[in-house]
């Protein structure tokens, strides 16, 4: 069945750092993917999303691009900040469905 | 504009009791979706409105988990006999219409403790 991969965490980086926090999926058709950040004691929120080959989400300084060809969406950021502390999670959703499929999420910790 | 919203935030219940979780979507949202967290992991899908019916509950992981959204609008998530194992966080989220890539808005979710 369809699933998403993601690595596992915590990550803790020192503020200005690079981020890359990887997803690699499995699905059937062309899925469209999104990432999700869960702030502590808040709901998901969308922080991008692409819906074929090649497309490149942005928001926030945060891009990740659709590659078919490794079947991967890796979040990546140039500079963080201790605001981005939050939980990240890779999703897919099976062109033709409705649900949803989550990666177990990536606890980002961003150091003063 | 108001976004998705839950009540209560959190709940305790003893094993055996029943409790009923409450989803206000977004107004005018069609589509409406409930979700379970358990600890660590990412949210699992439990079943999808749109409007008031219930188009799929091949999610749900026992009878004792009842859904409904009667008047297209809030939607409530029932649990009977609350066992340990559903100690979870249970998210509510809707969509603007039916399609399928929809971007779908959720809430904080209602933290349901059953000692």
């Amino acid at each position: 069945g369809d699933s998403v991969t993601q690595m596992e965490g915590p990550v803790t980086l020192s503020e200005e750092a690079f981020l890359t926090i990887n997803c690699t999926y499995t699905a059937t058709g062309y899925p469209s993917l999104f990432w999700y950040v869960q702030y502590p004691g808040e709901g998901l929120q969308l922080l991008l999303k692409a819906t074929k080959a090649d497309d490149k989400g942005s928001n926030k300084g945060f891009e990740a691009t659709y590659r078919k060809e490794t079947t991967s969406f890796h979040l990546e950021k140039g500079s963080v900040q201790v605001s981005d502390s939050a939980v990240y999670f890779c999703a897919l959703l099976t062109s033709g469905t409705y649900k949803y499929i989550f990666g177990t999420g990536t606890r980002l910790k961003v150091l003063a | 504009g108001a976004g998705v919203s839950q009540s209560p935030r959190y709940k305790v219940a003893k094993r055996g009791q029943d409790v009923a979780l409450r989803c206000d979507p977004i107004s005018g949202h069609v589509s409406l979706f409930w979700y379970q967290q358990a600890l660590g992991q990412g949210p699992e899908f439990l079943t999808y409105f749109q409007n008031e019916a219930q188009l799929d509950k091949s999610g749900l992981p026992s009878d004792r988990f009842f859904a409904e959204r009667p008047e297209g609008s809030v939607s409530t998530l029932k649990i009977q006999r609350t066992q340990q194992e559903d100690s979870a966080v249970y998210l509510c989220a809707s969509s603007l219409s039916s399609g399928q890539t929809d971007t779908q808005y959720f809430g904080p979710g209602t933290r349901l403790t059953v000692l």
